[in-house]
């Protein structure tokens, strides 16, 4: 895998509903895995920043996974609520070089209905 | 807690005409970026700086300049804007420090170039 890829593209859930949803990412150079979740309309706001292979992070009903040997990372919403909607960027930190350079994933747009 | 401001928010201009996104932070980041938002893409990096009176080439820099005169603003210049920059704006911040700290992020300046 040479860039940063998430999937699904977009997912409809109704309200309750547990989801996921995954990071793909190059295993190779790799010095940290972010995950924001940007609302419309709003600024992209910092979920998780991941290093280590393995790591668990969690904050309220979400929690993420990190798989650095083969490149991967899931995102998990238990129990989704309407304001759960938003789209969820990850973005994979190679070495730093000097500063915090991020190769960002498309993205995936979560839409829960009520 | 202003966080991240950009201006202005929405611009429309004609192809060849010129124009500046001002970024301004106020939690004393040494590091700012820019980055640009298409539909199906992620973020893609154009410029960022690493201190007040550095700036250096991200991704995609062509078209693009950039200045950072004090530590609070970073400033992204289009010197004869192309259709090809129609696209949403993002500044970010983050610390120097944090060489895996997560970024801050503006609203979003939406750029129309007809």
């Amino acid at each position: 895998i040479l860039n940063v890829e998430q999937s699904p593209q977009s997912l409809h859930v109704q309200e309750g509903d547990s989801t996921n949803f995954t990071c793909s990412f190059p295993s190779s150079n790799f010095y940290a895995l972010h995950w924001y979740r940007w609302e419309t309309a709003k600024s992209p706001e910092a979920l998780f920043v991941m290093t280590l292979n393995g790591d668990e992070k969690k904050k309220g009903r979400i929690s993420a996974t990190l798989n650095t040997k083969e490149g991967y990372s899931y995102l998990y919403i238990k129990g989704s609520q309407p304001e759960d909607s938003a789209t969820y960027l990850c973005a994979s930190q190679g070495p730093s070089g000097g500063y915090n350079k991020l190769i960002f994933g498309a993205g995936t747009r979560l839409a829960v209905h009520p | 807690n202003a966080g991240v401001t950009q201006t202005p928010k929405f611009r429309v201009l004609k192809t060849g005409q010129s124009m500046t996104l001002l970024c301004a932070q106020d939690m004393n980041h040494e590091y700012m970026y820019w980055y640009r938002q298409d539909p199906g893409m992620g973020l893609r990096l154009i410029h960022y700086s690493v201190g007040e009176g550095t700036t250096a080439k991200g991704e995609v820099p062509d078209g693009y300049n950039v200045s950072r005169l004090k530590k609070q603003n970073f400033l992204l210049g289009l010197e004869s804007a192309a259709p090809s920059q129609t696209s949403v704006y993002f500044c970010a911040s983050s610390y120097r420090a944090a060489s895996t700290g997560e970024l801050f992020f503006g609203e979003g300046s939406r750029l129309t170039v007809l």
